[in-house]
C-alpha cells in the first residue's frame, strides 16, 4: 500500500495558463475523488469516479475544469484559463466502495494563480 | 445541503492535556469521518464512526447519530497531535462519498 499520491506538489502559473494535475490512487481502490481547499476552510468536493466513470460534478467544477479517469486506474484534473481564484490546494482521495468506505487522501497539489 | 459545524475553532494545549473537539451536523448520516491534517497539508483518516465509540491509542471518538454529533477526544496530547481536526459527513442522497467537510478545529499543543 503506497498511498495515494499526487503530483505534481506545487504549481505556480500564470493567469490565463492551463495546468493538469495527476492523482495516482491506492491500487486497488475503485473509486476516485478530488477535492479543493483553500486556506482556512475544509476540503469542498469537485468530483468522483467509480472506475472510469464520472458520476457526480459538483456546482463548484465550472466549464474550465474537466476531470478523467481513462482507464479506471490514475485521473488527471486540468484547469483551463486559470484565473487568480483557482489558487488553492487540490486533493485527491480514493476509497474501497465495499462495506466501510473510509476516504484516503494524497498530500495535494498547491496551485498558485499569478 | 447538510451543515457541518465545529467547535471549538481554536484550541491551544500544554503537551500533556486533555481536550474533546466537537463536530454537529444538521441531518441524519450514515457516515461520518474525522481527519487530521498537519502542519504539511497531509490529510489523515483517523476514525469512521457513523455511530457508537472507537478508540486508537490516545485518541478516541464518540457519534451520537439520534442527536447528530460527534466528539473526538484527545487525551495525553502530543506536539505531534497539532494541526487541524475535520469531521466530514456525506451529502444527503448521494451517491458515494461526497462528504461534506466542517472548518475544522485548529490545534496547537505546546511542548
Amino acid at each position: 500500500d503506497t498511498g495515494v499520491s499526487q503530483d505534481p506538489r506545487h504549481k505556480i502559473t500564470k493567469r490565463g495558463q492551463n495546468v493538469t494535475f495527476r492523482c495516482d490512487p491506492i491500487s486497488e481502490h475503485n473509486r476516485l475523488y478530488w477535492y479543493r481547499q483553500t486556506l482556512g476552510q475544509g476540503p469542498e468536493f469537485l468530483t468522483y469516479f467509480q472506475n472510469e466513470a464520472q458520476l457526480e460534478k459538483s456546482r463548484l467544477l465550472s466549464d474550465r475544469f474537466s476531470a478523467e479517469r481513462p482507464k479506471g486506474s490514475f485521473s488527471t484534473l486540468e484547469i483551463q484559463r486559470t484565473e487568480q481564484g483557482d489558487s488553492a490546494m487540490y486533493l485527491c482521495a480514493s476509497s474501497l466502495a465495499r462495506g466501510v468506505e473510509k476516504l484516503f487522501f494524497g498530500s495535494g497539489t498547491q496551485l498558485s494563480v499569478l | 445541503g447538510i451543515q457541518v459545524e465545529q467547535s471549538p475553532p481554536d484550541l491551544i494545549l500544554q503537551e500533556g492535556a486533555n481536550s474533546t473537539l466537537r463536530c454537529n451536523f444538521s441531518d441524519s448520516v450514515n457516515n461520518l469521518q474525522w481527519f487530521h491534517q498537519n502542519p504539511w497539508g497531509q490529510l489523515i483518516n483517523l476514525f469512521y464512526i457513523p455511530s457508537g465509540t472507537k478508540q486508537n491509542g490516545r485518541l478516541s471518538a464518540t457519534t451520537v447519530a439520534t442527536e447528530r454529533y460527534s466528539l473526538l477526544y484527545i487525551s495525553s496530547s502530543q506536539t505531534t497531535d497539532s494541526g487541524v481536526y475535520f469531521c466530514a459527513v456525506p451529502e444527503r442522497e448521494t451517491s458515494g462519498s461526497r462528504l461534506t467537510f466542517g472548518e475544522g478545529t485548529q490545534l496547537t499543543v505546546n511542548p
